[in-house]
Formats: C-alpha cells, structure tokens, sequence
C-alpha cells in the first residue's frame, strides 16, 4: 500500500491564482481529512469527510473547497490563494468509527507570494 | 474536545527513558488521550492512545492517572531517531474525525 499521497510536494502561487491540492490513499478508509501547519505551530483542521459525497467544514475554513466524489481522493481548492495561506498542507486518512490512529500523507509545502 | 498542555520542550540522553508529560485536567469521562509525533517536517505518526489504562505496544507506553488529569508517554530507551515534536491531544471517541494539536513538545535525543 502506498498509504496516503499528496501532490504536488511543493507549490508556490502569485496572489489571486487558484489551484487544487491533491491527496488520495489506498487502505480504503471513510474519513479523509485537510489540515495546514503554519511555523511554530500544531496543525490546524480545515475540512474534513466522513465519506463519499460527504464533507464538512473544520476549524479553519475559509478560503477553501472540497468535495469528495470518490472514497479514494479528497481534493483540497484554494480558490483564491492569499498570502496568508503559505503554510504545509497535510492530508490524513482513517477507517470509521472505533478508537483507531489516523494516517497521515508527507505534506504539500505552499509559499503564495 | 478537551486542552493539552505541554512543556515546550524536553533533553534526553540517548539510551535513557525519556518520559513527557501532558496534563489535560478538564477531560470528559468521554474523552480519550492520544499521542502523536511529528518528526522534522515529515506528517504526523501515530503512537498510542488510551482511555483509563495503562497502554503499552511496540513503540512506548502510555500512563493516565486515576483521575485521568494527567499522563505520560514513555519512550523506553530513546534513540536519535526518536528528536521529534510529541502532541498529546485528548478526544471524543465517536467525533468525525477531529484531532486538536497544541504546539507539543520538542524532544531531543542527546547522544
């Protein structure tokens, strides 16, 4: 199993582009989740998803979109990228329910100037 | 969920047990503890979780007080592979899927 990819590993954006975050794992696991981790700091939920066609908004969301079309995938937009989201962006799988570890990818650094 | 509070951070000599500590002191009977390590810029990694008792695998153990408070993850015999940022993070167990981070602890491994 590749466990939980995330592209691409580094990204830098002028300010106002979009652009899609990509993340995706292979041990079939219900919730998916987004979250960013700014210097110093632990990381901070943004969305998460509790299964296909299901997403919710975390602790900080605004400025991004997510849908989850597949158990396989969750997409994380910026859709209009600010200098305030240049942080790591790590995404994190787990199975449902039950007291179980959650997975997590090796991060997309973004630096949005 | 509940708070965490954590030294900054923590000195151990390799080979030595190193102990960190996490006090949690408004925790619901609910509530479980967690243990994750961060290591350079790599994502998080699991290492142990547990509600009342005392928990031990292949990586550490994990000591949770009487009064659930308060508890401690022990690395046996710590390497330098072991320099990492712990978070202890307390959580419902039945929650979607939120893990609340504090800043943790900065664990260095001293050969």
């Amino acid at each position: 199993n590749a466990g939980v990819t995330q592209t691409p590993k580094f990204q830098v954006l002028k300010t106002g582009q979009s652009m899609t975050l990509q993340c995706a794992q292979d041990m079939n696991h219900e919730y998916m989740s987004w979250y960013r981790q700014d210097p110093g700091m632990g990381l901070r939920l943004i969305h998460y998803s509790v299964g296909a066609g299901i997403t919710d908004q975390g602790e900080v969301p605004n400025g991004y979109n997510v849908s989850r079309s597949t158990t396989e995938d969750f997409p994380l937009r910026l859709l209009s990228a600010a200098p305030s989201q240049t942080s790591v962006y790590f995404c994190a799988s787990r199975t449902g329910g039950g007291d179980n570890e959650q997975f997590f990818g090796p991060g997309t650094r973004l630096t949005v100037l | 969920d509940a708070k965490t509070t954590q030294p900054t951070s923590m000195d151990c000599a390799e080979g030595r047990a190193a102990n960190l500590p996490c006090n949690h002191s408004t925790i619901s009977g609910n509530e479980y503890v967690y243990w994750y390590r961060q290591i350079h810029s790599q994502g998080p990694q699991y290492i142990i979780h547990g509600l009342k008792n005392n928990e031990t695998n292949e990586m550490a153990s994990l000591i949770i007080t009487e009064d659930r408070k308060s508890s401690t993850l022990i690395l046996p015999h710590a390497t330098l592979r072991d320099t990492a940022v712990y978070y202890c993070i307390v959580r419902v167990e039945s929650g979607a899927n939120n893990l609340f981070f504090g800043t943790g602890t900065r664990l260095t491994v001293i050969p």
